[in-house]
């Protein structure tokens, strides 16, 4: 089924070390995003990225990095991880083949410890 | 900046009755706003898109109305059932913003037999 997909779904880090998460969508969508969730916070706007090529910080994108590889992948990276990043991350995607309306992947549990 | 607020933040009712879960927003310069549904440890379903030049739409059980003017966007569930038991999402998506939804931080809803 098309759609958006994200790995890993579960990730233990300890603080201070890196790791990148995937995403990667396959419905020739423009746009690109990730977002974290946290109890009581709600969903917010960590990077996005307009179209291919271009990128953007959103509401939250300190101790974070984006890479835009192409159409279909967006990746998340964490450089050096903090307990404050521990966090559920959803990738989405939207396009304008369907009315603009945002499709997500199904999470990444990240824990930092 | 976009504000959305979506009341009550808790919601219990007994199964087959209707209800009305309820999102306000402090700009009317949208481009469109869509409905979320996301089930506990879970990704986030789309439930509905309206379109800045729609006043509603409808999937099966469920209605959204928009209402610009009044900054105001209602979910409609009738005859309520347990399996309709999660968090549910409304999110702005502002005309120029760069795509970016902007998310309410939900209505738990419970469908109790």
């Amino acid at each position: 089924n098309a759609g958006v997909t994200q790995t890993p779904k579960f990730q233990v880090l300890k603080t201070g070390q890196s790791m990148t998460l995937q995403c990667a969508q396959d419905m020739n969508h423009n746009s690109m995003y990730w977002y974290r969730q946290d109890p009581g916070m709600g969903l917010r706007l960590i990077y996005y990225s307009a179209s291919e090529g271009t990128t953007d910080k959103g509401e939250v994108p300190n101790g974070y990095n984006v890479s835009r590889l192409n159409k279909r992948e967006f990746s998340l990276r964490l450089e050096s991880a903090a307990p404050s990043q521990t966090s559920v991350y959803f990738c989405a995607s939207s396009g304008w083949n369907r009315g603009g309306g945002y499709t997500f992947g199904s999470g990444t549990r990240l824990t930092v410890v | 900046k976009q504000e959305v607020t979506q009341i009550p933040a808790a919601l219990s009712v007994p199964e087959g009755e209707n209800l009305v879960l309820n999102c306000s927003f402090t700009d009317s310069a949208i481009y469109n706003l869509q409905w979320f549904r996301q089930d506990p440890g879970k990704g986030l379903t789309s439930l509905l898109l309206i379109q800045s030049s729609q006043r509603e739409q409808t999937s099966g059980r469920l209605n959204a109305s928009l209402d610009k003017s009044s900054g105001r966007s209602t979910l409609y569930i009738a005859a309520s059932q347990p399996g309709d038991s999660a968090t549910y999402l409304c999110a702005v998506r502002l005309t120029g913003g760069g795509n970016k939804l902007t998310f309410g931080t939900g209505t738990q809803l419970k469908v109790e037999l």
